[in-house]
């Protein structure tokens, strides 16, 4: 069982639609990272928080360290959005020891 | 934001060859570099940590002597594939960071083939 689970695991949204993008893990962690991958393969980080809720334009973040939970949210989605998104979290102490989710494959349509 | 870039972004070379993979931080010093893959429909996974003037930690399961990483500047981490074969055909990603707990910058990605 991967250690850091997402869901939905592909999703089709209409362009405007309000997107949520949930990642639950099992390991104890210090913060959890949102990463977008484009189809040419390049990784753009998101975000990294260890707590409560950020927000950074049309995307928001949120985590809850007690219910082992984040979730990324992007309003008012946009074809430009398409990507495929991954959370990863850091273990064993080191910051670049992340256990990657499988990634949710986003398709927004026009 | 801070710019991670690697070099090349794609490469096709000859099973036997060896293959150099560069990562540069454009716009920061990086104390850390990590070296990543990816096989297709596959998740990440970390291959070897890199600090700068010392050696790199490699993952379980990753041979140091295949994928040699020098990290010999702040701005500069090479990962080398050594006598590369078809079974390391994969897309290789570097990430950086400046200091312990900030922001770990990813680079585009390289993307190898060996036939």
């Amino acid at each position: 069982k991967n250690e850091v689970e997402q869901s939905p695991q592909n999703l089709t949204a209409q362009e405007g639609e309000f997107i949520t993008i949930n990642c639950s893990y099992s390991v104890g962690i210090s913060a959890l990272h949102w990463l977008q991958q484009h189809p040419g393969g390049g990784i753009v980080s998101l975000f990294m928080l260890s707590s409560g809720k950020k927000k950074h334009g049309r995307l928001i973040a949120t985590i809850n360290i007690q219910e082992k939970h984040s979730s990324l949210h992007i309003t008012a989605s946009h074809p430009r959005d398409s990507a495929v998104y991954i959370c990863a979290a850091p273990y064993g102490g080191s910051q670049g020891n992340l256990i990657f989710g499988k990634g949710t494959k986003l398709s927004v349509k026009p | 934001g801070a710019v991670v870039s690697q070099h090349p972004s794609r490469v096709i070379c000859k099973s036997g060859t060896s293959v150099k993979i560069e990562c540069r931080s454009l716009d920061f010093q990086a104390t850390t570099m990590f070296w990543y893959r990816q096989f297709p429909k596959q998740s990440l996974m970390l291959m070897a940590t890199s600090n700068e003037g010392s050696k790199a930690t490699y993952e379980q399961g990753v041979e140091k002597d295949k994928f040699l990483i020098n990290h010999a500047s702040l701005t500069l981490s090479t990962l080398t594939v050594t006598s590369a074969h078809p079974e390391d055909s994969s897309f290789y990603i570097c990430s950086a960071i400046a200091a312990a707990g900030e922001t770990q910058y990813f680079g585009p990605g390289t993307r190898l083939l060996v036939l």
